[in-house]
């Protein structure tokens, strides 16, 4: 069993649609991160969360410390969102990163 | 926080040359870790980088083929030696300062 897990793997929507992507993972952690993979791979880090919620525009992502568990969510989705969207855990005993397989996100107009 | 340019940002390369990717922080840190991400995989920690001591290495990959520098505190690179198609991947640094922060990745093709 992988320590960080998400779903869904594949996820198709049409243009304005709600979305959320989960991230579950096993390991201790001092934070969790939300990264997007753009088409041509660069990678930008979206959110780093260590407790609640927050907010960056139509991006919302949450975490629960105790169950292990975030969700991103994106808002009024937009073609442009397409990408993959990769949940990294920061472990806490030797501070590398675990990284969920992505979820590959398409925003249909 | 901490800001990362890693160079170049993708490269053909002939099979049997090698590639050397640079990655410059804007703040000193510790720790720095180097990624792999193959075609259709999720990123695999190559290696970790501490200023001041050897590269320490995860399993499945080695020194002669992934040999790290880091002179200081603001730098460091990776080498992909003796490159073949099976190192067409994604490369990604990492640093860890008050949380995660990541260079923008390198796309490296072998052919």
């Amino acid at each position: 069993k992988n320590e960080v897990e998400q779903s869904p793997q594949n996820l198709t929507a049409q243009e304005g649609e709600f979305i959320t992507i989960n991230c579950s993972y096993s390991v201790g952690i001092s934070a969790l991160h939300w990264l997007q993979q753009h088409p041509g791979g660069g990678i930008v880090s979206l959110f780093m969360l260590s407790s609640g919620k927050k907010k960056h525009g139509r991006l919302i992502a949450t975490i629960n410390i105790q169950e292990k568990h975030s969700s991103l969510h994106i808002t009024a989705s937009h073609p442009r969102d397409s990408a993959v969207y990769i949940c990294a855990a920061l472990s806490n005993i030797n501070n590398d990163m675990r990284f969920g397989a992505g979820t590959r996100l398409t925003v249909k107009p | 926080s901490a800001v990362i340019s890693q160079k170049p940002s993708r490269d053909i390369c002939q099979r049997g040359t090698s590639l050397t990717i640079q990655c410059q922080v804007d703040s000193q840190v510790t720790m720095m870790f180097w990624y792999r991400q193959q075609p259709g995989q999720s990123l695999t920690l190559i290696a970790t980088a501490n200023q001041g001591s050897e590269a320490t290495y995860e399993s499945g990959f080695v020194i002669d083929k992934f040999p790290i520098s880091r002179p200081n505190l603001t730098f460091s690179t990776l080498t992909v030696s003796n490159m073949s198609p099976e190192d067409s991947s994604i490369y990604l640094c990492s640093v860890v300062s008050g949380g995660a922060f990541f260079g923008q990745g390198t796309r490296l093709t072998v052919v």
